[in-house]
């Protein structure tokens, strides 16, 4: 099955700053790439996706990266903000099922 | 609270308790799942009802017991369970296009219950 591997497992950045995190995966059959965010308490919710057929992807300060021959996807948030303090997760799969990565705590100093 | 919403938020049971989690989704979506979160790992995959037919079940114990009545409501019965069982249980729901289609769809979370086996 899919095995997804998510670097680094914290992270600290200054805000305004840009924050940068890392996923591979091993499944090639793999088509589709979202990533999460869960704050403290909360439920995960999508904040960006992207799919085979696809290189990036951004939504205001948020873009993802694919690269299908090495196997890896990246999120990049750009001028960082307090509220992205949170639990980021990627993800891999194909059909419906999905194999998650085991998250990355982003805390955002003022 | 619209989307997919689960009940109970919060449950402690002893060893040999019955409990049921359930989960309700209000997003017309044909296709409902069961996540276990344990702090520090990866969000796992337990059980995967697609058109209300179970699909996939990643050798779960038995002692979870999955039930998905029609394509809004899924459930996950407990008995015995120990201590190692103690997480968020998080529900997800999406939209199965089948074969035909080219690649997945979004999946879409609960806010989990809150599960302490003592």
């Amino acid at each position: 099955g899919e095995n997804v591997e998510q670097h680094p497992s914290t992270l600290s950045v200054q805000e305004g700053d840009s924050a940068v995190i890392k996923c591979t995966y091993s499944d090639s059959a793999s088509n589709y790439f979202p990533w999460y965010k869960q704050e403290l308490g909360k439920r995960p919710q999508l904040i960006i996706d992207i799919r085979s057929n696809v290189g990036e992807k951004k939504d205001q300060r948020i873009a993802v990266t694919l690269n299908k021959t090495a196997k890896h996807f990246s999120l990049h948030i750009t001028e960082t903000q307090p509220e992205d303090s949170a639990v980021y997760f990627c993800a891999g799969g194909r059909d419906y099922k999905l194999s998650f990565g085991a998250g990355t705590t982003v805390t955002v100093r003022a | 609270e619209t989307g997919v919403t689960q009940t109970p938020r919060h449950l402690v049971m002893g060893m040999t308790n019955k409990k049921s989690l359930k989960c309700e989704q209000h997003l017309g979506h044909n296709a409902m799942y069961w996540y276990k979160q344990s702090a520090k790992k990866p969000l796992e995959l337990m059980f995967v009802y697609s058109l209300e037919e179970r699909v996939e079940n990643n050798s779960v114990p038995s002692r979870f017991s999955p039930e998905c009545p029609n394509s809004s409501h899924l459930f996950l019965h407990l008995h015995t369970l120990q201590p190692e069982d103690s997480a968020l249980y998080l529900c997800a729901s999406s939209q199965d296009r089948g074969e035909r289609a080219s690649g997945q769809e979004t999946q879409y979370f609960g806010p989990g219950t809150r599960l302490l086996v003592l």
